[in-house]
């Protein structure tokens, strides 16, 4: 069926140190979105992509969409210890409900 | 962000107990989700509503059922809780689909134990 991949599960970097989580499906996307969600807390919009090979920039947040619109990335740059928490991705087909990756938590040590 | 609220924000129950999550929101988004977070799964969608009169299956809805009492109202119900149900509970919000609007808005989880 329809799902989106998400890798790493875990990842663990020293502050400074640049993270960058990936989401994967096997059929074109029209959609997808990227949550933050800090520990205890719940799911917070960051970005939506939509365009195939679109790349959008939020301070040290980079976003990628694929041209084939099949993956995406988030890359952040010298992370910071308030980037503590799991990202989330969440693909859609039909610009309906979505799919979410299964995230990547973040730990950065100060 | 939405004013999307959720209660109970916790909830301990027993096997076999029927018990009702509900989540209200006060922005007037026409769509309303209920998804459930389980350990190392992301979150995972049980229903959606598009508007008052329209209710679809999600992922895993096998051991749920939805009520749509009202735009602002969404509630979730298991009929007979089991043990594998226990995880956090989202309920979340999004204005009519166009590709522009879509943002989903959160409310802050109930956190559910089936003993």
């Amino acid at each position: 069926g329809q799902q989106v991949m998400q890798i790493p599960q875990y990842q663990h970097v020293q502050e400074g140190e640049d993270f960058t989580t990936y989401c994967n499906s096997s059929t074109t996307l029209s959609n997808i979105q990227w949550y933050k969600q800090r520990p205890g807390g719940h799911p917070v919009f960051l970005i939506q992509l939509v365009k195939s090979g679109e790349v959008k920039k939020q301070k040290r947040l980079t976003f990628q969409f694929g041209e084939a619109k099949k993956n995406s990335s988030l890359h952040i740059t010298a992370t910071q210890t308030t980037d503590v928490g799991t990202y989330f991705c969440a693909g859609s087909y039909n610009f309906n409900k979505f799919y979410f990756g299964s995230g990547t938590k973040l730990n950065v040590k100060p | 962000d939405a004013d999307v609220t959720q209660t109970p924000r916790n909830r301990i129950t027993k096997t076999g107990k029927r018990i009702m999550l509900e989540c209200s929101q006060t922005k007037g988004h026409d769509r309303m989700y209920w998804y459930r977070q389980d350990p190392g799964l992301g979150l995972r969608l049980i229903y959606y509503s598009f508007d008052v009169k329209d209710i679809n299956k999600g992922e895993i809805s096998d051991g749920y059922s939805v009520s749509r009492q009202a735009q602002a109202k969404f509630s979730l119900s298991l009929e007979s809780a089991i043990p594998n149900q226990t995880a956090l509970y989202f309920c979340a919000t999004s204005l009519t689909g166009t590709a522009l609007t879509e943002t989903q808005y959160f409310g802050p989880g109930t956190r559910l134990l089936v003993l």
